[in-house]
């Protein structure tokens, strides 16, 4: 079976701060893709980045970064200089098979 | 181009009736598929079809529930005799290419189905 922790629930920070969302991943796949979600409050999930179980190397893309470690099944996102528009929920999911199983999402809020 | 399109946006039925969800997946998408979502909760698998056929039907809560992609594009998904416990948002995706692991999903805005 598998599964994906976001043990945070809620996290609130002033615009401009870095903030990391954590989440931990259970499989016993050797073959997965891991994917962040952004669900802001009109409802629609936005896609916003993708990794492979094989490729542990970490990367950044404009204020958005991400760091894999197979051996700890972690999977965090980073958003550098917050900004209000960030305000959302945020679900970190799993892929096997097609299908996805996501993580209960982290409520993040970014004040002025 | 036109993202994935879902009607209605809001359903309000009583307990027993019986509900049809549509959804317009991206034009030449062959994957589709079904999630619902709890208040609070991340989104939870139905169902998805590859083509016209349920290639994995192992997310539907019981026989309640039925999905169908007769022509391999729109999908209905039916529940008959709703209960309370259905209320939910029901969200649809769809993909290049089902089958894979990388191809990544794109959502519709969903149903929120609410059962009085």
């Amino acid at each position: 079976a598998q599964k994906v922790t976001q043990a945070q629930t809620e996290i609130s920070v002033v615009e401009k701060e870095d903030v990391t969302l954590d989440c931990v991943y259970e499989t016993r796949d050797t073959t997965y893709y891991l994917f962040w979600y952004k669900q802001p409050p009109s409802g629609e999930l936005v896609f916003l980045i993708r990794r492979n179980s094989f490729d542990e190397q970490n990367e950044i893309s404009g204020r958005y970064s991400w760091n894999f470690q197979k051996s700890t099944s972690s999977f965090n996102f980073t958003i550098t200089a917050s900004q209000v528009v960030d305000s959302a929920v945020y679900f970190c999911a799993l892929s096997l098979k097609s299908k996805l199983t996501f993580g209960k999402g982290i409520t993040l809020s970014v004040r002025p | 181009g036109a993202g994935v399109s879902q009607t209605p946006s809001n359903k309000v039925t009583e307990k027993g009736k019986y509900v049809e969800l549509r959804c317009d997946p991206i034009s030449g998408h062959t994957a589709l598929y079904w999630y619902r979502q709890s208040l609070g909760q991340g989104p939870e698998f139905l169902i998805y079809f590859q083509g016209t056929g349920a290639a994995d039907d192992s997310g539907l809560p019981n026989d309640r529930f039925f999905a169908v992609r007769p022509e391999g594009s729109v999908s209905t998904l039916k529940i008959q005799r709703t209960e309370r416990g259905d209320s939910a948002v029901y969200l649809c995706a769809s993909s290049f290419r089902g089958g894979g692991l990388y191809n990544e999903q794109f959502f519709g805005p969903g149903t929120r189905l609410t059962v009085l």
